[in-house]
């Protein structure tokens, strides 16, 4: 596996303000991806941030909510932009280590809450 | 339908029992199976992970998948207080991560 840190570990914001959470790994990985995990709920997969390219993101997520960077294959940023208090969540870093493998190994998560 | 289905629970084992944990899954070209243990307020950690069909065992975690029936478990022999968590299934089609919802197991002593 790798060894997965997220800044910050948690924050409380206010409303209509960003916040960037980062994601470094330890290790050079093929893939990363940001899950948001609201109280009591199950992972929902924001996108695939991809190296050198404009993030893959999955339905009910847009760029200008959640813009993603990844200048190389051990860093990414994911910004929680103009935030409201349904933004309200924890926010998961997770990596592939291979190509074409499905394992996925997640950070410590970045506890976010928004007034 | 969702993709991956687990009962939520909670579940509620007696130290030293065996703790069965049960997941089924909508999509047949699904390829990989994945358990995951989170402990309250702590990201997922990878505990297993399977392939193909039957049985692959792991110190006292079992993973048993039939893709006949589209459905994967997690056995915990012997379960321990320290093992009560919430336990997520995922499945990959190979272009897609699901995860399920997660059943919340707790371990009496």
């Amino acid at each position: 596996s790798a060894v997965i840190s997220q800044k910050p570990s948690r924050d409380i914001c206010q409303r209509g303000t960003s916040l960037t959470i980062q994601c470094q790994v330890d290790s050079q990985v093929t893939m990363m991806f940001w899950y948001r995990q609201q109280p009591g709920q199950s992972l929902t997969l924001i996108a695939t941030a991809n190296q050198g390219s404009e993030a893959t993101y999955e339905s009910g997520f847009v760029i200008d909510k959640f813009p993603i960077s990844r200048p190389n294959l051990t860093f990414s940023t994911l910004t929680v932009s103009n935030m409201s208090p349904e933004d309200s969540s924890i926010y998961l870093c997770s990596v592939g280590l291979v190509a074409g493998a499905d394992t996925q190994y997640f950070g410590p998560g970045t506890r976010l809450t928004v007034l | 339908q969702k993709e991956v289905e687990q009962n939520s629970g909670p579940l509620s084992v007696p130290e030293g029992a065996i703790a069965s944990l049960n997941c089924t899954y909508s999509d047949r070209g699904s390829q990989s199976f994945f358990w995951y243990r989170q402990y309250s307020g702590k990201s997922p950690e990878l505990i297993m992970f399977i392939y193909s069909n039957g049985d692959k065992e792991d110190g006292r975690f079992t993973a048993q998948l039939n893709k006949a029936s589209q459905y994967v478990s997690l056995l915990i022999r012997d379960s321990q207080p320290s093992d009560s968590a919430t336990y997520l299934c995922a499945v990959s089609t190979g272009n897609q991560f699901y995860f399920g919802t997660g059943t919340s197991l707790t371990v009496i002593p």
